[in-house]
């Protein structure tokens, strides 16, 4: 299964700071994305990192990706207390599988 | 902005009822998906839907599901005989190309409850 697994499984940080946020998985991919769910409500695509680029950009988001270590990293800056939320990594073969997700609770 | 829409947003039904997620994908989306979520579980994968007939489908997806897009808009999940393990979240998605290309899109979910 290519399925990732976030790290850690929960987080609660300032209103202000930063959150990071791991993934890892298990063999090779096309890309992988990072998805966000608000509790109860459905998932928003965040952001997508493909397997030949490093580093990517959008907003207070910044996603790593490497490849050699079959891991990424989602870090928030700044963060909100609307950032509250789980944090999915999705790994593709045919369909997404994702993990267990991060949970992020962000203290105003 | 267009959006993946899903109805109802909360179905409950006697065990054993036929019930039909209904969702309508972005219109120029070609592939469409259903999820699921078990309160407290990760999201799982149910089937992929291309050119008008499933391209994937993952072992949940026994015979008591079926998929069908009965016309140029709605993506339909059909749970024949459902069971109360069948109570979960499920998440319709589309995206322009396939999963290994680009992003899926996902809506807000039907809450199945069986009872």
């Amino acid at each position: 299964s290519q399925q990732g697994e976030e790290d850690p499984q929960a987080l609660s940080i300032q209103e202000g700071e930063n959150a990071t946020m791991n993934c890892s998985y298990k063999t090779s991919i096309n890309n992988l994305q990072w998805y966000r769910q608000n509790s109860g409500r459905g998932l928003v695509h965040l952001i997508l990192i493909r397997s030949n680029e490093r580093e990517k950009h959008s907003g207070r988001l910044r996603v790593t990706l490497d490849t050699s270590k079959k891991s990424s990293s989602l870090l928030i800056t700044a963060s909100r207390a609307a950032d509250t939320a789980s944090y999915f990594c999705a790994t593709n073969d045919y369909k997404l599988s994702f993990g267990a997700g991060t949970t992020v609770t962000v203290r105003a | 902005e267009p959006e993946v829409t899903q109805t109802p947003s909360h179905q409950v039904t006697q065990m054993g009822q036929e019930v039909i997620l209904r969702c309508v994908p972005i219109s120029n989306h070609l592939y469409f998906y259903w999820y699921r979520q078990i309160l407290g579980q990760k999201v799982e994968f149910l089937v992929s839907f291309y050119n008008n007939e499933i391209s994937e489908k993952s072992e949940i997806f026994d015979d008591q599901f079926s998929v069908e897009r009965p016309d140029g808009s709605n993506f339909t999940l059909k749970i024949r005989s459902t069971k109360l393990e069948d109570s979960a979240m499920y998440f319709c998605a589309s995206s322009t190309q396939g999963v290994s290309y680009n992003e899926q899109f996902f809506g807000p979910g039907t809450r199945l409850t069986v009872l």
